[in-house]
Order: structure tokens, then C-alpha cells, then sequence
């Protein structure tokens, strides 16, 4: 199936430090979504973005959608090892389907 | 508010038997999708259901079914189960049809021997 391109595919950093990770396609989308999913959890929301050049922000999070809509960044500044997780992005094109296509994640994993 | 709930959380099935999977959306919530989540093939949308309607569909086989009820919840049936139906099956509600905010339940870990 149709995937974004996300990366990095894993990072391991230090408590404190600054992360960022972001998706490419090909393709133009309408919305761009960050979920975080934490073993035996389903994908949690944590920004959605529905604006080409939006800069929005949840707490340490902040996510911009790409001025060409075909990306999209996520950055978490200040990691804490809670940050710990699989990071997705996703993205919806309005055409006659409207599903969601996810980024193969970025494993995150905080060394305290 | 509660999130969304699926049943059972963990199943373990044999090659050829069928299951269902049961989500409850969140309360207002009409549309539910369908994923499947694998190490190899990542996030794969199955289908979505709006108003008891199959609205859109993934690249899925035909042993791959579901439906909608008036309530809003849905179930998820595979047939004739194979090895690489082993997945976590995870249901997502959002307020209507095409709506982009997706909320996931915690899935249904499914194992194929």
C-alpha cells in the first residue's frame, strides 16, 4: 500500500535533548496528523494540521505543514523519557477515498 | 468522555478458523475505520463505515469484511484465516464521514498458528 516517507526510521537520544523527524511524499495532502503509539496502545493524536505552512504546537510538540503540502515535520524539544514511542505521521488527500496514509514511524527511544 | 473500545484485546486463532473483532466508537462519533498494523507493512487502512455504509475500502481481500450498526459500533470479520493475518487490528472513530481526526482504540492483538 501507499506510504509516506518518514525519518528517521529510530533515534536514541539523551534526556533533554531536542528531537525532529519528518515525512515526504510525492503526493500533495489536505491535512497532515502526528500520532504517538506506545507498546500494546493504539496510535494516540497529537497535532493535527489542516493548513499549508501551519506552525502548530501541543506542549514540547510542535509541527509545521510543508508550504508545498507534500511535508511535514514534527520537533519535541526538551525530551523526557515518557517521550518514548513510535511516532507516525499521516496524511489525508480529499480525493474519493479520504483514508488516512501513515509513515512507516520513527522509533524514539530516551536514555535518562 | 470514554475513548474508543475494542474486544478482545488478544486472540489467538489456527489457519482456516474465522474471527470477529468489536469496536465501540467514541459516544457521537458515526464513522468507524478499520487498520491493520504489521512490522513489514506498517498502518493499511481496511475500510470505513459511516451510517451502517461501507464508505471506502482498503486493498483487502474479499475475506475481509465488516459492518456497522445502528449504534454506531462495528465488527470485523476474517475468514478462512492465514498465518499472515497476524496483525494488530486497530479501529478508529472520528465525528462523521471523511472526517480527518481520527481517534484510535488500544486494537486487537491477533495470532495466526
Amino acid at each position: 500500500g501507499q506510504q509516506l516517507n518518514q525519518s528517521p526510521q529510530s533515534m536514541f537520544i539523551q534526556e533533554g535533548e531536542d528531537v525532529s523527524m519528518n515525512c515526504t511524499s510525492s503526493s500533495i495532502f489536505n491535512t497532515w496528523l502526528w500520532y504517538k503509539q506506545e507498546p500494546g496502545e493504539g496510535p494516540v493524536l497529537l497535532i493535527a494540521l489542516y493548513k499549508a505552512g501551519e506552525l502548530t504546537s501541543n506542549g514540547r510538540l510542535t509541527a509545521q505543514f510543508g508550504i508545498t503540502r507534500k511535508d511535514s515535520f514534527l520537533n519535541i524539544s526538551a525530551s523526557i523519557p515518557s517521550d518514548v514511542g513510535i511516532y507516525f505521521c499521516a496524511g489525508q488527500q480529499k480525493d474519493s477515498s479520504y483514508k488516512l496514509i501513515f509513515g512507516s514511524g520513527t522509533r524514539l527511544l530516551v536514555r535518562p | 468522555k470514554a475513548g474508543v473500545t475494542q474486544t478482545p484485546r488478544y486472540l489467538i486463532k489456527t489457519r482456516g478458523q474465522q474471527v470477529t473483532l468489536s469496536c465501540s466508537p467514541i459516544s457521537g462519533h458515526r464513522s468507524v475505520s478499520w487498520y491493520q498494523q504489521t512490522p513489514g507493512q506498517g498502518l493499511q487502512f481496511l475500510f470505513e463505515y459511516f451510517s451502517e455504509t461501507q464508505r471506502n475500502k482498503g486493498n483487502f481481500p474479499g475475506r475481509f469484511s465488516g459492518r456497522q450498526f445502528s449504534n454506531s459500533r462495528s465488527e470485523m470479520n476474517v475468514s478462512t484465516l492465514e498465518l499472515g493475518d497476524s496483525a494488530l487490528y486497530l479501529c478508529a472513530s472520528s465525528w462523521g464521514l471523511a472526517e480527518e481526526t481520527q481517534y484510535f482504540g488500544p486494537g486487537t492483538r491477533l495470532l495466526v498458528l
